[in-house]
């Protein structure tokens, strides 16, 4: 069975503080993702990663870094956390497939993350 | 550049009801197109998909047939049931190897029993 784990359920950090969120899949999958995801605004990427050590900005990178050493770990950090980023945040995911399209990403429990 | 609309929810239905939850896109080229369902405390996990115009996605008795004319994937399930309650997610795949989607804002679902 596919398998996406997260580090954290729930995390309660406070402002200021540097956060590390870790993700890492069995799968043997090229491509990782971080997004957020808040009320009313969906899923929104902040950063991919399509190969070790490779990463590219997503549609709100900003506050953000990622780090991929091995292929299948992908960490999202927070430098210095702030109350807007309190959010749930998800990892996926999915191999490079044919590059026809169609390759389902797979998906974390999520973490819950309150920045006080 | 690429972008999903979803009807805004909460849609709340009554079992056995029929749901249609609409989901229109923008897109360049030829996308994939998704439907992601997330239960209550858990991540997303694929719903049905559709790679190519026409194409019809099943799954657990929903459908969605990608329409490129309408450029729309709406879905649809016959019956609904209590467990079907759940955040419905339509996304797309541009053209490319990345892998990224785009994702619609989302749509509750309620079931009453």
């Amino acid at each position: 069975d596919v398998k996406v784990t997260q580090s954290s359920r729930y995390l309660v950090k406070r402002t200021g503080e540097k956060v590390f969120l870790e993700c890492v899949q069995d799968m043997d999958h090229e491509n990782m993702f971080w997004y957020r995801q808040d009320p009313g605004l969906g899923l929104r990427l902040i950063y991919f990663s399509y190969d070790v050590k490779m990463k590219e900005k997503g549609d709100i990178p900003e506050g953000y870094s990622v780090s991929r050493e091995k292929k299948e770990r992908f960490s999202l950090i927070l430098e210095s956390a702030s109350t807007n980023q309190t959010s749930m945040y998800l990892c996926a995911s999915s191999s490079w497939g044919t590059g026809r399209g169609g390759e389902t990403q797979y998906f974390g429990p999520g973490t819950r993350l309150l920045v006080l | 550049g690429n972008s999903v609309t979803q009807m805004e929810g909460p849609v709340t239905l009554s079992e056995e009801a029929f749901l249609t939850i609409n989901c229109t896109y923008t897109a360049t080229g030829y996308p994939s197109l998704f439907w992601y369902v997330q239960y209550p405390g858990e991540g997303l996990q694929l719903l049905l998909k559709a790679t190519k115009a026409d194409d019809k996605g099943s799954n657990k008795g929903f459908e969605a047939t990608y329409r490129k004319e309408t450029t729309s994937f709406h879905l649809e399930k016959g019956s609904v049931q209590v467990s079907d309650s759940a955040v419905y997610f339509c996304a797309l795949k541009g053209s490319g190897n990345t892998g990224k989607l785009i994702f619609g804002q989302g749509t509750t679902l309620q079931v009453k029993p």
